[in-house]
């Protein structure tokens, strides 16, 4: 069973800092990760694709890939209020599904 | 930007009735998914669909559930007689390819089926 696991939060972080979101999985497999941001009541919409170790900066995001070490994580830097939201781990592993973690609630506090 | 649409937003059923809820793909993708989550839970994944056919489905898509894609365009759910534990959002995603780097898979705004 390929899980991924988050810790739920809630993570508050002060306005213009850093916030850091991580992610376990269990799976060795081939694997692509990405991270998708839900509002409250509304869709996932995805915001960060990665599939091999390394960095991956898209303006304010970065997403990091450890496959020897199982993790992945996102930073986002100069975190604005608008970033408020559940951030959703996703893996890719091998198959057509993505496997989901239960999600990261982020508040920035102004 | 293309998107994903979906209908209707709500819906309301009573046990043992029949929904059918609506997807469009975003139009030059391929794959084509249904998930759904329960209030306060994960994203589970119910179905992939490629070349008109089941390409991978969950546990939870039982012999109640089908889809299909009646034109071009739409893409459907059907959940033949429902249950009060099927109450969840629905949501229907789309990818353009398959293959290392291409499962980017982008969501609709969901559908709330309620069942009384």
């Amino acid at each position: 069973q390929k899980e991924v696991e988050q810790n739920s939060g809630p993570l508050s972080v002060p306005e213009g800092a850093i916030a850091s979101l991580n992610c376990t999985y269990s799976d060795r497999g081939s694997q692509s990760f990405f991270w998708y941001r839900q509002y409250s009541g509304k869709s996932p919409e995805l915001i960060m694709s990665i599939y091999s170790n390394g960095d991956k900066e898209d303006g304010r995001f970065t997403a990091q890939l450890n496959k020897a070490s199982q993790y992945v994580s996102l930073l986002i830097r100069d975190s604005q209020p608008s970033d408020s939201a559940t951030y959703l781990c996703a893996g890719n592993f091998g198959n057509e599904k993505l496997t989901f973690g239960t999600g990261t609630r982020l508040t920035i506090i102004p | 930007e293309p998107e994903v649409t979906q209908t209707p937003s709500h819906q309301v059923t009573q046990m043992g009735q029949e929904v059918i809820l609506r997807c469009v793909p975003i139009s030059n993708h391929l794959y084509f998914y249904w998930y759904r989550q329960i209030l306060g839970q994960k994203v589970e994944f119910l179905v992939s669909f490629y070349n008109n056919e089941i390409s991978e489905k969950s546990e939870i898509f039982d012999d109640q559930f089908s889809v299909e894609r009646p034109d071009g365009s739409n893409f459907t759910l059907k959940i033949r007689s429902t249950k009060l534990e099927d109450s969840a959002m629905y949501f229907c995603a789309s990818s353009e390819a398959r293959g290392q780097g291409a499962w980017e898979q982008y969501f609709g705004p969901g559908t709330r089926l309620t069942v009384t």
